[in-house]
């Protein structure tokens, strides 16, 4: 079993709708999880950090954390065609274990 | 400021030959992180730094994978005897550790394609 799990995707969803992504760990020590996105070609950028268990909000983007359950999830509201790219939830120590990515592509 | 930075940005090796990454991290940032990246799959750990000192190494994936930062700035990932599996993008990643947290962001580079012909 893999560290970090994600929704194999790809996930399209029309312009203006609501990309949910859903992750889930299995070290309940965990303490820091993130969610990079990945444009082809190019390196990982960090767009969300969470640390404690909730929602937290930036943007169009929301993560939700449930330690109990091992699951984080991100939804971005109000999709872009520039939101499409391939997302990467990320669990920490002190080192990054990364899922394999869902790709979601927004249609114009 | 400068980002992290990584040379060559592309590099094309034959099988059995040696190669160096090179990983330039943000300057001050304490912890530096090595990834590698197959196609299609999330980056996979290879090896962490605290300054000079090489704190894991669990991620490498054989003897033939040879990481140092000797002056606690500059790194290099060196590669003997390449071979087909190796061929990746290698992703280096630098960070400012907040003490006794793991909350710090990791930057990354825009990584090195290996391809191992």
């Amino acid at each position: 079993q893999k560290e970090v799990e994600q929704n194999s995707g790809p996930l399209s969803v029309p312009e203006g709708a609501i990309a949910s992504l859903n992750c889930t760990y299995s070290d309940r020590g965990s303490q820091s999880f993130f969610w990079y996105r990945q444009y082809s070609g190019k390196s990982p950028e960090l767009i969300m950090s969470i640390y404690s268990n909730g929602d937290k909000e930036d943007g169009r983007f929301t993560a939700q954390l449930n330690k109990a359950s091992q699951y984080v999830s991100l939804l971005i509201r109000d999709s872009q065609p520039s939101d499409s790219a391939t997302y990467l939830c990320a669990v920490r120590g002190y080192k990054l274990s990364f899922g394999a990515g869902t790709t979601v592509t927004v249609r114009a | 400021g400068a980002g992290v930075s990584q040379s060559p940005r592309y590099k094309v090796a034959k099988r059995g030959q040696d190669v160096a990454l090179r990983c330039d991290p943000i300057s001050g940032h304490v912890s530096l992180f090595w990834y590698q990246q197959a196609l299609g799959q999330g980056p996979e750990f290879l090896t962490y730094f605290q300054n000079e000192a090489q704190l894991d190494k669990s991620g490498l994936p054989s003897d033939r994978f040879f990481a140092e930062r000797p002056e606690g700035s500059v790194s290099t990932l060196k590669i003997q005897r390449t071979q087909q599996e190796d061929s990746a993008v290698y992703l280096c990643a630098s960070s400012l550790p907040s003490a006794g947290t793991y909350t710090d962001t990791q930057y990354f580079g825009p990584g090195t394609r290996l391809t191992v012909l």
